[in-house]
């Protein structure tokens, strides 16, 4: 069983169109985040929500809004993209707010063309 | 200034030597401190974590931590070309946040 899921793993698209990453972790964990990593690797946080409650919130386009419908699932969907999200959208998951260990899922690599 | 510095290499090291990862913070008030190992086209994986001056070792890893200089480090006994990836180092401050750096890639020669 994956702790922390992702889908898709892959996504191809065009500039302009919306998309949308679904993450859901099954390690009862209360704290689930978004990080972007792009090309040179570099991980970065974007959202943070723990509980449902949005807790971090990154200086991020508005054209990213993450959603929690509940504290198992944090989504994330993407407006009007552009050249620059390509990139390797991490999911993760922490027991807590002060835990320290994060827990990844696979990663969902979008190429925007 | 980054808030989380890293050697972004490449470091190479032969099997079985000693490999050095060194790590810079700027966050005095940083309080958590963590190594990620990251191969290729995967997602990252904690490899140790460490919260208090002084060494922490687990098997061949030995994690190192002086706040008074900010320095954060991770050894590797007895490389293993299944050694050979990117090792991060991020830091959490007390707050929600952990940072990470932009990671030292690793390659371990057979």
């Amino acid at each position: 069983d994956t702790a922390v899921s992702q889908t898709p793993k892959y996504l191809v698209t065009q500039m302009g169109n919306d998309k949308s990453i679904k993450c859901e972790q099954n390690l009862g964990h209360d704290t689930m985040y978004w990080y972007k990593q792009d090309s040179k690797k570099f991980l970065k946080i974007m959202f943070s929500y723990n509980n449902k409650e949005l807790i971090i919130n990154e200086t991020v386009p508005n054209r990213f809004s993450p959603k929690s419908p509940d504290k198992a699932h944090l989504n994330l969907h993407i407006n009007s993209l552009e050249l620059g999200d390509s990139a390797v959208y991490f999911c993760a998951s922490s027991q807590g707010t002060l835990a320290g260990e994060l827990f990844f899922g696979e990663g969902s690599r979008l190429t925007v063309l | 200034q980054k808030e989380v510095e890293q050697n972004s290499g490449p470091l190479s090291v032969p099997e079985g030597a000693i490999a050095s990862l060194n790590c810079t913070y700027s966050d005095r008030g940083s309080q958590s401190f963590f190594w990620y190992r990251q191969y290729s086209g995967k997602s990252p994986e904690l490899i140790m974590s460490i919260y208090s001056n002084g060494d922490k070792e687990d098997g061949r890893f030995t994690a190192q931590l002086n706040k008074a200089s900010q320095y954060v480090s991770l050894l590797i006994r007895d490389s293993q070309p299944s050694d050979s990836a990117t090792y991060l180092c991020a830091v959490k401050a007390g707050g929600f946040k952990t940072i990470f750096g932009a990671g030292t890639r690793l390659f371990v020669k057979a």
